[in-house]
């Protein structure tokens, strides 16, 4: 059964610093892996897709990168402003590509 | 850009009640997905599908049920309400297999 897993669970850090958010799963036969942000009390907003096919994904600040063999990816974030404060969450399809199963998420605060 | 709607933000119910959550999306997706979220159990499938008039368990399916009518509309049915099923409720949609989710902006679900 597909486990995913977040490191760290919380994260503080001062404006400006770049950052990495790690994400680990055990069932790598997967098609894509998903980073989404969700801000207090609200929904997830999609960050970045990454196909099985592609090793790296970019957005502005963020970049995300995607090992299948070794079951991680990781999120990094240039240059974080306190507008990154929120909780970010790694997905991936369930063992046998069933819906995405989702990590605890790491819960970010950029400290102006 | 994709919408999906879930129709309320916040929803007190009674223990007993019979509860509707309506989920609708805007771009012709495939896939329609129900998720609750619980501080310290993240994200977990109660229903999923994969078409018109098809549904499929996820990890937690007891007390639930779902009726999809229409593509756009998936519908999460909590059949007897009961105190722990208070939750943040998720929807969220895909194209098909491969492409990435989009998700509401949540239900917050209090059963008294």
């Amino acid at each position: 059964k597909q486990e995913v897993t977040q490191i760290p669970a919380a994260l503080s850090v001062p404006e400006g610093e770049n950052l990495v958010l790690n994400c680990s799963f055990t069932d790598s036969a997967i098609y894509n892996l998903q980073w989404f942000r969700q801000d207090p009390g609200k929904g997830l907003t999609s960050l970045l897709l990454i196909q099985s096919s592609q090793r790296e994904q970019t957005s502005g600040r963020l970049n995300a990168s995607l090992d299948k063999s070794s079951g991680r990816s990781t999120l990094y974030i240039a240059a974080s402003q306190p507008g990154d404060s929120a909780t970010y969450l790694c997905a991936v399809p369930g063992s046998g590509n069933t819906p995405l199963v989702f990590g605890k998420g790491t819960r970010l605060s950029v400290i102006a | 850009d994709v919408k999906v709607t879930q129709s309320s933000r916040y929803l007190v119910k009674r223990t007993g009640e019979k509860v509707f959550l309506e989920c609708v999306q805007d771009m012709d997706h495939e896939n329609m997905f129900w998720y609750r979220q619980d501080p310290g159990l993240g994200l977990r499938l109660i229903y999923f599908s994969y078409d018109v008039k098809m549904k499929e368990k996820g990890d937690i399916p007891e007390g639930y049920s779902v009726s999809r009518e229409k593509k756009e509309r998936f519908s999460l049915i909590l059949e007897s309400a009961s105190t722990n099923q208070t939750s943040m409720y998720l929807c969220a949609s895909s194209l098909s297999g491969g492409d990435g989710y989009t998700f509401g902006s949540g239900t917050r679900l209090t059963v008294v």
